[in-house]
């Protein structure tokens, strides 16, 4: 079964550190791997997409590694702010012709004063 | 440039009934997915619509129901209400579906009582 793991489920840190999520994934066959941030009651917005070939992607204090041998990606930010507080859920599309995603849970991580 | 657009944000429904829900997508964009997403399950893909034809499906019931129009806007059924179908209901748009990147809008927040 195609499947997304997350973890941990939930992180505390202090604002200005750094922290890294991570995702394994079982999805076959891999077209590419996405993460997302969400706000508490907003939608999704894209961080990073990964294709097989890709190792590391940056988007500003976001940078997210993709071992395709292994089925591991990890999101590591860096000099964390408060507006960091937020969901990140990874999702692996799968192609099997028509593509679909499939979600992980997420990492709820919370950045204090 | 418009983002996605959702309506109604929030919803009050009774077992039983049933609610339509709204999307707009982004202007040129022709693939329009729906996810379904609560604390315990995250988020779970409903179904995909592109040019008016559902082309992906998730593993829910067929209380779930939807249709595109020809504008690309979406909408969402769901008939004969469940308790547990109180959740937040994302779309999402892209030029194709995945492997594109995935535009969220801000989420219709349904209470079923």
């Amino acid at each position: 079964k195609n499947q997304v793991e997350q973890s941990p489920q939930s992180l505390i840190i202090l604002e200005g550190k750094n922290c890294t999520l991570q995702c394994n994934y079982t999805v076959s066959p891999f077209s590419n791997l996405r993460w997302y941030k969400q706000d508490t009651g907003r939608g999704p917005v894209s961080l990073t997409i990964m294709t097989f070939s890709e190792n590391t992607k940056s988007n500003g204090r976001y940078t997210a590694t993709l071992d395709a041998d292994t089925k591991q990606s990890s999101l590591h930010i860096t000099a964390s702010q408060l507006s960091d507080s937020a969901s990140y859920i990874c999702v692996v599309s799968e192609d099997r012709g028509t593509y679909k995603y499939i979600f992980g849970t997420g990492t709820r991580l919370k950045v204090l004063a | 440039k418009a983002g996605v657009t959702q309506t109604p944000r929030y919803l009050i429904k009774t077992r039983g009934q049933q609610v339509t829900l709204s999307c707009s997508p982004i202007s040129g964009h022709r693939s329009v997915s729906w996810y379904q997403q609560t604390p315990g399950q995250g988020l779970q893909f409903l179904f995909e619509y592109f040019s008016e034809t559902q082309r992906n499906k998730g593993n829910f019931p067929g209380r779930f129901s939807g249709r595109q129009f020809s504008n690309s806007r979406s909408e969402m059924n769901v008939s004969t209400l469940e308790l547990g179908d109180s959740a937040l209901y994302l779309c999402a748009s892209s030029f194709g579906g995945a492997p594109y990147e995935q535009y969220f809008g801000p989420g219709t927040r349904l209470t079923v009582t």
